[in-house]
């Protein structure tokens, strides 16, 4: 167990429609990344926020948007969803501001399906 | 782009055979690959990773070697359990502190 929590698991819902993932990370750390993994592509980084503040964007669709709260846990919001955004979506946590993912503690995913 | 790739996306051995897992880059520039394992209904984990003034790294029945003339990769797990049975891929780091993830390799391991 890496510490780190995601919710939902599962999440299917329809085109055009508008999810929100939650992420809680280990304790004390600062930093949450987001990524998507999709079967034909690997993990691809989305966006990284630290104690509150957006720090990496990474291949993020204007669609999609995320924020951090003071409580640390981290929300990425998907709208106007398309089928290709069918993916898992994971979350992973860091003590630090800058770093590689081996620092990165991974959470076990939301598998969103969009139909 | 970057182009992270695996040469085989299954493998299946058997409990107690050597497994060896291949992955192919495309960036010679690229100077820090890791390796990770992703079980069933679980995130990535990191392994073992390797930077690219080393040929060769050991951990726990772990070994990364790395061929930069071919830009090659490959992890090899000594002993295989039934608990190695994962998805594993390789991920390199390109300019800018730019991590690109391969697609990963089903590895089955036959009791």
């Amino acid at each position: 167990d890496s510490g780190v929590t995601q919710t939902p698991k599962h999440l299917i819902t329809a085109t055009g429609q508008r999810v929100t993932l939650r992420c809680s990370p280990r304790s004390g750390d600062l930093s949450v990344y987001w990524y998507q993994q999709s079967l034909d592509q690997g993990l691809q980084f989305l966006i990284q926020y630290y104690n509150g503040e957006e720090r990496a964007k990474g291949n993020i669709l204007e669609r999609f948007s995320a924020q951090q709260f003071p409580d640390l846990h981290s929300e990425l919001n998907l709208s106007s969803l398309e089928l290709g955004d069918s993916a898992l979506y994971f979350c992973a946590s860091s003590d630090r501001l800058a770093g590689g993912p081996n620092e990165q503690f991974f959470g076990p995913g939301t598998r969103l399906t969009v139909l | 782009g970057e182009s992270v790739g695996l040469h085989l996306p299954t493998l299946s051995v058997q409990e107690g055979d050597n497994s060896i897992i291949n992955c192919a880059y495309s960036n010679s520039a690229s100077d820090y690959f890791i390796w990770y394992k992703q079980e069933s209904g679980k995130g990535p984990q990191f392994i073992i990773d390797i930077r690219s003034n080393m040929d060769k790294r050991q951990g726990q029945r772990v070994t990364v070697l790395l061929n930069k003339t071919v830009k090659h990769l490959s992890l090899q797990i000594a002993a295989t359990q039934p608990g190695d049975s994962a998805v594993y891929f390789c991920a390199e780091k390109a300019t800018g502190n730019q991590f690109y993830f391969g697609t990963g390799t089903s590895l089955t391991v036959i009791p």
